[in-house]
């Protein structure tokens, strides 16, 4: 299994719809969870921290599985500008470096 | 407002050139990373350092080094570039305790060797 494993999509969703996907991690000592947005050619930028169950940011919505050894990402109402790439990273054991996923591309249509 | 910084955004290179990739942060982050980045693959870790003076190889070394001489500077350096390291590369830093902010990222330097 690897160590975090995201599907690569695309997800093509309408504009005003919600959308949500996993990413599923093997270490579960983690106590840190992130996920990363990248838009085309640009570099990963900070979306979302995760440290206890869950986080709310606006149309954003992280949530936490420690059970099942998962983050997701919700993303309510979107918007054409939420077309991207997300990643989700989780430290490694040692806590100092990330481990990604390979990425979930969003394609959100008119 | 920026806070890790890569000197070039693109660059060109002639195969077998020496090549030096710069970056620098103002975060006083101890932790400092070199990924490629390429379609389907994902991010692969080049090289990466904890301190100053002080590197590991991470997954893809082959054909790279680094230097950090100064807490603030990770320079990534292709010793004789090939095609095949055409590529985005991407730094970034962290505090020791990735947990703690996770990563920042420059904005990269796309590199293409001729």
């Amino acid at each position: 299994r690897k160590e975090v494993e995201q599907d690569p999509g695309p997800f093509n969703v309408p504009e005003g719809a919600t959308v949500a996907f996993n990413c599923t991690y093997s270490n579960s000592a983690s106590q840190s969870f992130f996920w990363y947005r990248q838009d085309c050619r640009k570099e990963p930028k900070l979306l979302m921290s995760v440290y206890s169950s869950g986080n709310e940011d606006g149309r954003f919505t992280a949530q936490l599985n420690r059970a099942s050894q998962y983050i997701s990402l919700l993303i309510r109402d979107s918007k054409l500008s939420d077309s991207a790439t997300y990643l989700c990273a989780v430290p490694g054991n040692a806590g100092n470096m990330l481990t990604f996923g390979g990425g979930t591309r969003l394609m959100v249509k008119p | 407002d920026v806070k890790v910084t890569q000197s070039s955004r693109y660059l060109v290179k002639r195969t077998g050139e020496k090549v030096f990739l710069e970056c620098v942060q103002d975060m006083d982050h101890e932790n400092m990373f070199w990924y490629r980045q390429d379609p389907g693959l994902g991010l692969r870790l080049i090289y990466f350092s904890y301190d100053v003076k002080m590197k590991e190889k991470g997954d893809i070394p082959e054909g790279y080094s680094v230097s950090r001489e100064k807490k603030e500077r990770f320079s990534l350096i292709l010793e004789s570039a090939s095609t095949n390291q055409t590529s985005m590369y991407l730094c970034a830093s962290s505090a020791p305790w990735t947990g703690e902010g996770g990563y920042t990222f420059g904005s990269g330097t796309r590199l293409t060797v001729v």
